[in-house]
């Protein structure tokens, strides 16, 4: 069985200053795993996603993720943040089934 | 290339009242999606499809329909609409092929039921 846990439901950071969101997931079999991002009253938006390559993962904006199979993590981070960054993020595990599992997301805020 | 699209944007239904929520996507993907999420939480999927005229129950089936005539269009019905029904729904499409395994998610549709 998969499943996603996205252990901060809420993050806050101030402006230029790195961020963390966490993400750990359960697999039975080798994952894909991937990074959404949704701004408010707005769609998801695919940040970056793994897929067996590199372990390393860039993304858009800015972000990167890395893959642990070991810690069995996969968390997103960013060296500076940015207002234009405050969102919901949620972490996206597959395993070659049919169905994404979601995690509860994360509200990432950036303090001036 | 439109993408993803959903309409309508916004919903208001009386309880009871039935309605069908659109999605098409230009991208000729097979699989398909409908996930509503509720205020504060993640995606809970409705219903799936593999490809035009198959389809399957995801976590969250009770109180709708889908049907899946063409390869573009899944259309997401709810019957008898409920309060609990009050939600955004996202349709989304899946590319697979070739290593990439990308979802495409539309705008969403914010359904209220009074």
């Amino acid at each position: 069985a998969q499943s996603v846990t996205q252990l901060d439901s809420h993050v806050s950071v101030s402006e230029g200053t790195p961020v963390l969101l966490r993400c750990n997931y359960s697999s039975s079999y080798s994952p894909s795993l991937f990074w959404y991002v949704q701004h408010p009253n707005k769609g998801l938006q695919l940040l970056l996603k793994y897929t067996s390559a590199a372990t390393l993962v860039k993304g858009i904006n800015g972000f990167e993720a890395e893959f642990k199979k070991s810690e069995t993590s996969f968390h997103l981070t960013k060296p500076s943040a940015h207002m234009s960054d405050a969102a919901e993020y949620f972490c996206v595990v597959s395993s070659g089934t049919y169905k994404y599992i979601f995690g509860t997301g994360t509200r990432l805020k950036v303090l001036a | 290339n439109a993408g993803v699209t959903q309409t309508p944007k916004f919903r208001i239904l009386k309880i009871g009242q039935s309605m069908t929520l659109q999605c098409t996507q230009d991208m000729n993907h097979n699989y398909m999606y409908w996930y509503r999420q509720d205020p504060g939480m993640g995606l809970k999927l409705i219903y799936y499809s593999v490809g035009a005229g198959i389809t399957d129950k995801g976590e969250v089936p009770n109180g709708y329909n889908v049907s899946r005539s063409t390869t573009e269009d899944f259309p997401l019905r709810l019957e008898l609409a409920a309060p609990s029904q009050t939600s955004v729904y996202f349709c989304a499409s899946r590319k697979i092929s070739g290593g990439t395994d990308t979802q495409y998610f539309g705008p969403g549709t914010r359904l209220t039921v009074l």
